[in-house]
């Protein structure tokens, strides 16, 4: 299989841990995005890298959220000090660049708090 | 800031029935627009794109015609399927790279 993928596919935390996810991306793909998807609502973006550059960060995520792209490859996804209001689906996409912007999404990361 | 709007859910349809699903945008500059689609316990996938005005993105049956002077993108079908039952959004991308999605829409197939 040579699409996204994306561990682990659900996670179940209590309030105040820190979890971490994972998402490996397509590999020719240099561009890599992270979303927040909540109950019948569509993906919000969370942050976006070209290679291992965190290029871009949306104002939800807040300073208990850190991402990162260490080799250009994978990439990890860290909530420390969860709360319940962080539950939601977590989903990683990558994409090709060079003038396409294209994004392929992987199965996600569902996450409960409670 | 760029956004997208859809049509409310859900949508029930029998087989073989029309299908459209409407979806307007705001956005500065030329976006490409995106519909995709999640099957049930899976992720997004691509259904079909447009890139410029009057571009026609077509794929499985369906179609949607990016419509600058309108602002819109609707989603249609001609005779929709069972495995059509699905969620539906639309989404925009500009060269700010982030995608921004439409709240989804429910489709159910009724055979």
């Amino acid at each position: 299989d040579t699409g996204v993928s994306q561990n682990p596919r659900h996670k179940i935390t209590k309030r105040g841990q820190n979890v971490t996810f994972r998402c490996d991306p397509i590999s020719e793909h240099n561009r890599l995005y992270w979303y927040r998807q909540t109950l019948g609502q569509g993906p919000e973006f969370l942050t976006y890298f070209q290679n291992e550059a965190q290029l871009e960060k949306s104002r939800l995520l807040s300073d208990r959220f850190s991402a990162e792209r260490p080799k250009g490859s994978f990439s990890t996804l860290e909530i420390q000090r969860t709360e319940q209001g962080d539950s939601a689906m977590y989903l990683c996409a990558s994409g090709p660049g060079q003038g396409s912007n294209e994004q392929f999404f992987g199965p996600g990361t569902r996450l409960t708090v409670l | 800031g760029n956004s997208v709007t859809q049509m409310e859910g859900p949508v029930t349809l029998s087989e073989e029935a029309f299908l459209t699903i409407n979806c307007t945008y705001t956005a500065t500059g030329y976006p490409s627009l995106f519909w995709y689609v999640q099957y049930p316990g899976e992720g997004l996938q691509l259904l079909l794109k447009a890139t410029k005005a009057d571009d026609k993105g077509s794929n499985k049956g369906f179609e949607a015609t990016y419509r600058k002077e309108t602002t819109s993108f609707h989603l249609e079908k001609g005779s929709v399927q069972v495995s059509d039952s699905a969620v539906y959004f639309c989404a925009l991308s500009d060269q700010s790279n982030d995608m921004r999605f439409g709240a989804g829409t429910r489709l159910t197939v009724k055979p």
